[in-house]
């Protein structure tokens, strides 16, 4: 099983700024010739369902705006937001889906108003 | 547009059985494998099962092998959970998801609003 590991648990950060948010994994989620990252984010608000932000470490899905963006491969992730918005304060999950079952997410990172 | 609608949770006793529905529309429902994914009250993500397009192939998580079952119907575009020997720690929402295929596997998009499973004595 890959596990993944976010971090921090909560960044602190204040509207405008920018925010770094972190994923690791256990082991390589990237294809074998390196050039497809099989990596995707996602976004909780309280009380909504998650929302897809980010897949193939660094495509944005539809509708995200280009304040989001995603890099990374191998075993290391950053999803970076340039300049944060007031609803951008919420719960961020990295997935995994290289190597299922089980397809496995990261514990989460809290991005709160500083 | 894209919907995902589960129903069917509640609360329930140890022990106990209940299955999970999912209404799907604004998609082609047979093009696509799909999950069942949890979140225990204030916890993180858990993904739960898969079923294949045409329902014949099917994987779960651990903790659930051998008492959830994933189910569909494409004819009425239903995803289905049956859920039996209920703990305490299925406690959670569940989410109806969608998977869109990458050459591996799934990303996961859009996802239901989620139905609150409580097991609890």
């Amino acid at each position: 099983e890959i596990v993944m590991t976010q971090s921090p648990d909560t960044l602190s950060v204040s509207p405008g700024e920018r925010a770094t948010l972190s994923c690791r994994a256990s082991q390589s989620v990237s294809s074998n010739l390196g050039s497809y990252s099989n990596l995707a984010w996602y976004q909780q608000k309280p009380g909504q369902a998650p929302r897809l932000l980010i897949y193939g470490a660094s495509t944005r899905a539809t509708g995200i705006p280009a304040r989001f963006s995603g890099s990374g491969s191998g075993t290391e992730f950053t999803l970076t937001i340039s300049s944060l918005q007031s609803e951008d304060f919420a719960v961020y999950y990295c997935q995994q889906y290289k190597n299922w079952p089980p397809y496995t997410f990261g514990q989460g990172t809290k991005l709160e108003i500083k | 547009q894209v919907q995902l609608v589960e129903s069917g949770g509640g609360v329930v006793q140890p022990g106990t059985s209940l299955r999970l529905s999912c209404a799907a529309s604004g998609f082609t429902f047979s093009s696509h494998g799909m999950h069942w994914v949890r979140q225990a009250p204030g916890k993180g993500l858990e993904w739960v099962a898969f079923v294949s397009l045409d329902g014949s192939d099917k994987d779960y998580a651990d903790s659930v092998k051998g008492r959830f079952t994933i189910s569909r119907d494409n004819s009425k575009n239903m995803l289905y959970m049956q859920m039996n020997s209920l703990r305490a720690d299925d406690t959670a929402v569940y989410y109806c998801v969608r998977g869109v295929a990458a050459v591996s596997g799934d990303w996961f998009d859009p996802w239901g609003q989620g139905t609150l499973v409580t097991v609890s004595s």
